[in-house]
């Protein structure tokens, strides 16, 4: 079946603007996750979606940077005011409701602030 | 304050030899331990998982070792093949079901044919 999909796969933009990033779950998964990955780094978490429950936000780095999941599927990370430091690959995970549930990943976007 | 500490950055390793892979953690309530496997251009996909109540297990060639005590868990990969060529990261989470993961810095192995 089809997997996690992000989109876009790339985006270059300049100092300031502001970026959106979606992501389209796996179908039928409830759990929704954001990390992100800077060069050299490890994954870093940033946001956590749960069925219609608060998202868990405590990996936001900053106020610039927020998402949204509506109807329980789609989810959009926002960044507003973009700094050379946000550069770096944003990974979408889903995942089936249970503990046990692995992380299915998407390929994520390439954000690029110039 | 990194909480998985992973070694080495990279590994070179001739193909039909084993590859290993460490990781330590300092946090004891985590309680799940995966290690995800990453080709270029792609998101990790999980390879194989561990809970601390067993030291040992294996999928096919791909065994991970845990040892509470030490606070360390490992991966190993027998009879390593070039497909096996990939950014390998350890996780660890913390009970309560969500997978807030905390990853290692991610070990880049090349296996030489």
């Amino acid at each position: 079946g089809a997997g996690v999909s992000q989109s876009p796969s790339n985006k270059v933009t300049e100092k300031g603007k502001d970026v959106e990033l979606r992501c389209d779950p796996i179908s039928g998964h409830t759990a929704l996750y954001w990390y992100r990955q800077s060069l050299g780094q490890g994954l870093e978490f940033l946001i956590y979606f749960q069925g219609n429950s608060a998202p868990d936000k405590s990996g936001l780095p900053s106020d610039r940077f927020s998402a949204e999941r509506t109807g329980g599927s789609v989810s959009t990370l926002t960044i507003q005011r973009t700094q050379q430091e946000d550069s770096a690959v944003y990974l979408c995970a889903s995942a089936e409701m249970g503990i046990n549930s692995p992380l299915h990943f998407g390929n994520g976007t390439r954000l690029t602030v110039t | 304050q990194q909480q998985v500490k992973q070694s080495p950055q990279s590994l070179i390793v001739q193909k039909g030899g084993i590859s290993i892979i460490n990781c330590a953690y300092e946090n004891t309530a985590f309680d799940y331990f995966p290690w995800y496997q990453q080709f270029p251009g792609k998101g990790p996909a999980l390879l194989i998982a561990i809970r601390p109540d067993v030291s040992e297990k294996k999928e096919g060639r791909f065994t991970i070792s845990f040892n509470k005590s030490a606070k360390q868990f490992s991966l190993h990969i027998m009879d390593s093949q070039p497909g096996d060529s990939a950014t390998y990261f350890c996780a660890a989470s913390k009970p309560q079901g969500a997978q807030k993961l905390v990853f290692g810095q991610g070990t880049r192995l090349t296996i030489n044919p």
